[in-house]
């Protein structure tokens, strides 16, 4: 079956500081990509998506990256600021399956 | 536009119970998936629910069941309630080859 990983468990980040999450994925059929926050004791908020045709995608203050020839993911926080603390997941897609790895844990340090 | 709802949104049960768990999709959705995600783990697949019809299920015993009204709302049923049942039920929605809308999630404690 698919798996979904993310290399750091946690990360901490100076306020104002560019903060990085990355993800490996194992099937290369996987088509669609999301990233997802989840603060605590809420549900997962969508923050971006990545189709396999493309390479970048970039909005507010964040940009998902995506490596195919190695199957990675990333996404970049620019700025990042204390309301991004929060649980970072990634997420593929095969057809109508999600795949969702256990999260980073995001600190934002004032 | 209301997002993705689920209720109750704490539920205490007691090994052995059955638990009920509610959502209601946005607005047009027509897919409705639930996931499992236990302290400390990724979301686990449960069920995907589509135009009323179970489409695909996880990895989880039969125990684990639900269904899809026609106005596309879906229940998540767990019965024989064991400890390790214990965990975050989170509800999300899609509509066609999008990304997915999560509701807050229903806290199920089995004591």
């Amino acid at each position: 079956g698919e798996s979904v990983g993310l290399h750091l468990p946690t990360l901490s980040v100076q306020e104002g500081d560019n903060s990085i999450i990355n993800c490996a994925y194992s099937n290369s059929a996987s088509d669609y990509f999301i990233w997802y926050k989840q603060e605590s004791g809420k549900g997962p908020q969508f923050i971006i998506d990545i189709r396999s045709n493309m390479d970048k995608r970039q909005g507010q203050r964040v940009t998902v990256l995506l490596n195919k020839t190695v199957k990675h993911l990333s996404l970049q926080i620019a700025a990042t600021q204390p309301g991004d603390s929060a649980v970072y997941f990634c997420a593929e897609n095969t057809g109508n399956q999600f795949y969702f790895g256990t999260g980073t844990s995001l600190t934002v340090i004032p | 536009e209301a997002g993705v709802t689920q209720s109750p949104t704490h539920l205490i049960k007691t090994r052995g119970q059955q638990a009920t768990l509610r959502c209601s999709p946005i607005s047009g959705h027509t897919s409705v998936y639930w996931y499992q995600q236990a302290l400390g783990l990724g979301l686990q697949f449960l069920l995907w629910y589509d135009e009323g019809e179970e489409r695909n299920r996880g990895n989880f015993p039969p125990r684990f069941s639900g269904r899809q009204f026609p106005n596309y709302s879906s229940e998540l049923n767990v019965n024989a309630l064991e400890l390790e049942d214990s965990a975050l039920y989170l509800c999300a929605s899609r509509l066609y080859y999008r990304e997915q809308f999560f509701g807050p999630g229903t806290r199920l404690t089995v004591l």
